[in-house]
């Protein structure tokens, strides 16, 4: 069955750097897309950033935009989230998900959910 | 712009049916959409697929009391003979240039 185990979160000082992991089995992963979403404490749902399954395009949220950098090696299934210049409000536990259709269907449903992992920026 | 509207909140009594809502925003009323489900302290799941012909695609394992309906804009999610682990938040998310969610609704079982 499809996993997602994601890594890395942890307590950053505004202004520092975190670079989140999120490594895949149970389907191919060089064929499907992959997202991160987050969740501030008490709040709903944020998307954050895809990547398409070969890098061909990578889009971001306005609020991360030239901040956030998602990229994937496919060779060790593994996607990551590297998050620089980090913000009080970043704060949340954030989430890989997996496309749940192929490349060709063109769309993005979010289809299987990682555990998620916290980052907590705060001085 | 693409956005989904829900209701923050909705309730029903257990063993009842409960019908949550997601709107698309004008211009956007033909546009799928994707349920997912937020049981307290867990991740998000996803439920199903819906699209604007009311057809859906559920997720592993989904009960047969889930489905899904399409009225204009509207997107319905429909939970039949309610238990108490469905008091959760529900989230609409669809997808254009970006990736969009609605905020949520938290269901309360009574």
């Amino acid at each position: 069955q499809v996993q997602l185990v994601e890594s890395g979160g942890g307590v950053v000082q505004p202004g520092g750097s975190l670079r989140l992991s999120c490594a895949a089995s149970g389907f191919n992963f060089s064929t499907y897309g992959l997202h991160w979403v987050r969740q501030a404490p008490g709040k709903g749902l944020e998307w954050v950033a895809v990547v398409a399954y070969d890098t061909s395009y990578k889009y971001y949220a306005d609020s991360v935009m030239g901040r956030f950098t998602i990229s994937r090696d496919n060779s060790k299934k593994t996607v990551y989230l590297q998050m620089n210049s980090l913000r009080v409000e970043d704060s949340g536990v954030y989430y890989c998900v997996k496309d749940r259709e192929s490349p060709a269907a063109g769309t993005w449903v979010l289809g299987y959910w990682g555990q998620g992992t916290l980052v907590t920026v705060s001085s | 712009q693409l956005v989904l509207t829900q209701s923050p909140s909705a309730s029903a009594s257990l063993g009842a049916s409960v019908k949550l809502t997601c709107t698309l925003s004008s211009g956007h009323r033909g546009y799928s959409i994707a349920w997912h489900q937020q049981q307290p302290e867990k991740g998000p799941r996803y439920l199903m697929k819906l699209n604007s012909d009311g057809s859906h695609s559920k997720g592993d394992g989904i009960p047969d009391r889930f489905s899904g309906s399409t009225s204009g804009a509207e997107r319905y999610l429909t939970i039949s003979s309610l238990q108490s682990e469905d008091e959760a938040d529900y989230y609409c998310q669809t997808w254009g240039t970006l990736v969009v969610f609605g905020g949520g609704t938290k269901l309360t079982v009574l």
